[in-house]
């Protein structure tokens, strides 16, 4: 079945520092979304990437989607201590959205 | 309103225990969704309904059911769970099914002793 693999599982970094995650999908996807969850907190939904090699940004974050449309990355520059949280990213294959196992980003003040 | 509530908020059962977890969304979204989510794990599908009527159950157990009695309203019954159905049940919701993004309500901590 379909999967979606992130990496790193987790990451710490002191505050100001970049960030990146990456997502695998061993499956052609036809869209890539990208969800925060904050400690104790719900998953909540970033940005959504259709296109083959698009790239988007929200302020300090930018989303790129592979051109192969099976992979793709969240960067975040200077991180704050807003930032702290899990990022997934999640796949919609032919029918569902998987989710990615998830990147903890925990920072140093 | 772009809320999706889940009550409760948290939940103490006996495994011999009958009770539901409840979600509601006025969004006019026609696609719903029950998540279980484990400590430090991502959000695993269990249901998808679309327009009312179940759409995807990813081999759940019988010991859960869903039930979604209109457009804003879904349900999941539970009943006979083990300790290992302890987790964090996440409903969500989407305008369609999984075209775009889904809002997540806050979740329901379930422990089962």
């Amino acid at each position: 079945g379909q999967q979606v693999m992130q990496i790193p599982q987790y990451q710490h970094v002191q505050e100001g520092e970049d960030f990146t995650t990456y997502c695998n999908s061993s499956t052609t996807l036809s869209n890539i979304q990208w969800y925060k969850q904050r400690p104790g907190g719900h998953p909540v939904f970033l940005i959504q990437l259709v296109k083959s090699g698009e790239v988007k940004k929200q302020k300090r974050l930018t989303f790129q989607f592979g051109e192969a449309k099976k992979n793709s990355s969240l960067h975040i520059t200077a991180t704050q201590t807003t930032d702290v949280g899990t990022y997934f990213c999640a796949g919609k294959g032919a029918q569902k959205l998987v989710f990615g196992q998830g990147t903890r980003l925990t920072i140093n003040p | 309103d772009t809320e999706v509530t889940q009550t409760p908020k948290h939940l103490v059962m006996g495994m011999t225990n009958k009770k539901s977890l409840k979600c509601e969304q006025h969004m006019g979204h026609r696609a719903m969704y029950w998540y279980k989510q484990k400590a430090k794990k991502p959000p695993e599908l269990m249901f998808v309904y679309s327009y009312e009527k179940l759409s995807i159950n990813e081999s759940v157990p019988s010991r859960f059911s869903p039930e979604c009695p209109n457009s804003s309203l879904l349900n999941l019954h539970l009943h006979a769970l083990q300790p290992e159905d302890s987790a964090l049940y996440l409903c969500a919701s989407s305008q369609e099914e999984v075209e775009i993004e889904a809002f997540f309500g806050q979740g329901t901590r379930l422990t089962v002793v």
